[in-house]
């Protein structure tokens, strides 16, 4: 049963700490995005990757996060200095694509970011 | 820029009875897919249900089936026979099959109680 799987589960952390979030894709995706939910503004997009190389990362703060896919099978997220803003669940999601034709996603379980 | 409305907050139905969740959407795409996900309390996103906007015939899955009126940009979602294991937040959202827009835009969800 191939499914996208995230680390941590759960992180608690104090402002101005670094955090790294880790997801792997399913196997033979190519394709891995980063969502974040908050209450506040649902699920937004933060960055996406085809075949390793960033599409984009419009939704994505760059002067705290930034988003890389080191290999095929991990991506992660980093925020660095984290914030009490960036409190949320962080989803990773995987799927296919190729040219410009794209197939369904397939989330993780999510990592619940609490920063104090 | 595509958007997803789903202006029910929050419904409530009895076990066994049928629910009809509503969803409307914003495109110039010709060629998209839509969505239904489920997330229970355990915050997993779960894909229930998938549209193709080529074609006419609403899709179903079990207890669940769609009404897809593509001229209204309407998509709601039909849960008959409500269990309580359906109780959940549930999101519609929008994929562009090509292109710039290939990223999921949801909704901002509804949260359905099903009561025993």
């Amino acid at each position: 049963d191939a499914r996208v799987t995230q680390t941590p589960r759960d992180k608690v952390t104090e402002m101005g700490q670094e955090v790294t979030m880790r997801c792997q894709p399913i196997l033979g995706h190519n394709t891995v995005f980063w969502y974040r939910q908050t209450m506040m503004q649902g699920l937004e997009l933060l960055a996406y990757f085809r075949n390793r190389a960033p599409l984009d990362d419009s939704g994505m703060p760059k002067d705290r996060f930034s988003a890389e896919m080191p290999d095929a099978t991990l991506a992660t997220l980093k925020i660095q200095p984290s914030e009490p803003r960036d409190s949320a669940v962080y989803f990773c999601a995987s799927g296919w694509s190729s040219g410009r034709f794209y197939n369904e996603q397939f989330f993780g379980p999510g990592t619940r970011l609490t920063v104090l | 820029a595509q958007t997803v409305t789903q202006s029910q907050p929050e419904m409530s139905v009895q076990e066994a009875e049928t629910v009809t969740l509503s969803c409307t959407y914003d495109t110039s795409e010709n060629n998209y897919y839509l969505f239904w996900y489920k997330q229970p309390p355990s915050r997993q996103m779960i894909l229930v249900i998938r549209q193709e906007a080529y074609k006419q015939q609403n899709a179903t899955e079990n207890r669940f089936s769609v009404n897809f009126q593509k001229a209204a940009k309407s998509f709601s979602l039909k849960i008959s026979d409500s269990q309580l294991g359906d109780t959940a937040m549930y999101f519609c959202a929008f994929m562009a099959l090509t292109g710039a827009n290939s990223k999921l835009t949801f909704g901002k969800g509804i949260t359905l109680s099903v009561r025993p």
